[in-house]
């Protein structure tokens, strides 16, 4: 089983700064890894697929990189409603798929 | 638009069964794949079980976590626009908040639309 582990676990940041979350996959994942945003209270949100490609409708401040082990999803420019637990997500190796423990990013 | 709404979750005893369904809107069914994930309390997201698109072979193949293997079975049915994930021996450690998502294409394995989750607590 492919183990992803995200780090920091916590992101403290002011608006309009950049978010820079770190996934990193136990093996080599290729580029099959994406990225969610989940909020309280609702359903997880695709933004990145494919480890770089945007989901319909994701803003451009969303963008996402890297390939094997060591993936980085970036916001470019924090706006208040990013507040979020973000995820990573591996499809290379499955079953199981597996997904890493989450990044909180929250306001200052 | 895709829309996606779980119902059946609720309170049953350690040992007991639970049926969730997920009943789906705005796309075809039988065109994509479906999973269930979970996510505990204070936990991230565990995938628990996927049934492919399979064309038309659809509903032969189920892949399960090995966590709910032999315990959960995942179904569809197409007709009723609803997916099902039967649960039977349920543990403490199941006690979650269950999400249906949808497969972004019919063989993509990324999530792109999820419901808003239904609780199943299990307890005594």
């Amino acid at each position: 089983e492919i183990v992803l582990t995200q780090s920091p676990a916590t992101l403290s940041l002011s608006p309009g700064e950049r978010a820079t979350l770190s996934c990193r996959a136990s093996q080599s994942v290729s580029s099959f890894l994406a990225w969610y945003q989940h909020k309280p209270g609702q359903a997880p949100r695709l933004l990145i697929y494919d480890a770089s490609k945007r989901a319909t409708g994701v803003p451009a401040r969303f963008s996402g990189s890297g390939s094997g082990t060591n993936f980085t999803l970036t916001i470019s420019s924090l706006a208040p409603e990013d507040s979020a637990v973000y995820f990573c997500q591996q499809r290379s190796n499955w079953p199981p798929f597996t997904f890493g423990q989450g990044t909180k990013v929250e306001m200052k | 638009q895709v829309e996606l709404v779980e119902s059946g979750g609720g309170v049953v005893q350690p040992g007991g069964s639970l049926r969730l369904s997920c009943a789906a809107s705005g796309f075809t069914l039988s065109n994509f794949g479906m999973h269930w994930v979970r996510q505990a309390p204070g936990k991230g997201l565990e995938w628990v079980a996927l049934t492919p698109y399979e064309g038309p072979y659809e509903g032969t193949i189920k892949y399960y976590a090995d966590s709910v293997k032999g315990r959960f079975t995942i179904s569809r049915d197409s007709s009723r626009n609803t997916v099902y994930l039967q649960m039977s021996s349920l543990r403490v450690e199941d006690t979650a908040v269950y999400y249906c998502a949808k497969d972004l294409g019919n063989a993509w394995y990324y999530l792109d639309y999820w419901g808003q989750g239904a609780l199943v607590t299990v307890s005594s």
